[in-house]
């Protein structure tokens, strides 16, 4: 129940393009959802973020959707670049013994092709 | 940049040796954690310190151990290495705040790249 499922592993997409990384969770108590981008030899960097309460949040070309019924919520890029080629991970936020946890997705490696 | 900063970039070392990885979080953030990354895999929750205090424990070995100092620094300690202890270690700090759960978002650092050989 602690699981965040993340899909597709990897993805290739076209100067331009717009993919789309999907992750589903089982656990009601999670109630963040950040999504982090790591380049080769870096650390994760925060991308943006959602609350369960929200469908939709925007940040220049990266939108997250959210469907809090159906416990999914994905990451679609506009307009993508080259320099988007990264690993995406989605995570989960949840409260316990007075402290956030975050549980995080099993990575998307994008490659976008000039 | 994260704030967090993260020493050694890298290192190198021998099979049962002890090594210690070193982590300064941003400024002001009480919380630290250390996660391992092994080649193209996700990244693992090793451990949690809040204050000083260890607060949460994840998939770490028992020949693995951290403590955080007054200062806030945190240090990871990795003993009776193994060729597949080999991986990323990326620590990340935040506020750890009661409250909203933004304020409590992990900022990480550029990680120290460690090789067993």
């Amino acid at each position: 129940q602690q699981q965040v499922k993340q899909s597709p592993q990897s993805l290739i997409v076209q100067k331009g393009g717009i993919p789309i990384i999907n992750c589903a969770y089982e656990n009601t108590a999670f109630d963040y959802f950040p999504w982090y981008q790591q380049f080769p030899g870096k650390g994760p960097a925060l991308l943006i973020a959602i609350r369960p309460d929200v469908s939709e949040k925007k940040e220049g070309r990266f939108t997250i959707s959210f469907n809090k019924s159906a416990k999914q919520f994905s990451l679609h890029i506009m307009d993508s670049q080259p320099g988007d080629s990264a690993t995406y991970f989605c995570a989960a936020t949840y409260l316990m013994d007075s402290s956030y946890k975050l549980i995080f997705g099993s990575g998307t490696r994008l490659l976008v092709r000039p | 940049d994260s704030g967090v900063t993260q020493t050694p970039k890298h290192l190198i070392t021998a099979t049962g040796q002890r090594v210690t990885l070193r982590c300064s979080p941003r400024s002001g953030d009480l919380s630290v954690y250390w996660y391992q990354q092994s080649l193209d895999q996700g990244l693992q929750f090793l451990i949690q310190y809040y204050n000083g205090e260890e607060r949460a424990k994840g998939n770490i070995l028992e020949r693995f151990s951290a403590q955080q100092f007054p200062d806030l620094h945190s240090e990871l300690n990795l003993s009776s290495l193994e060729l597949g202890d080999s991986a990323l270690y990326f620590c990340a700090s935040s506020a750890n705040l009661q409250g909203d759960v933004s304020y409590n978002e992990q900022f990480f650092g550029p990680g120290t790249r460690l090789t067993v050989l």
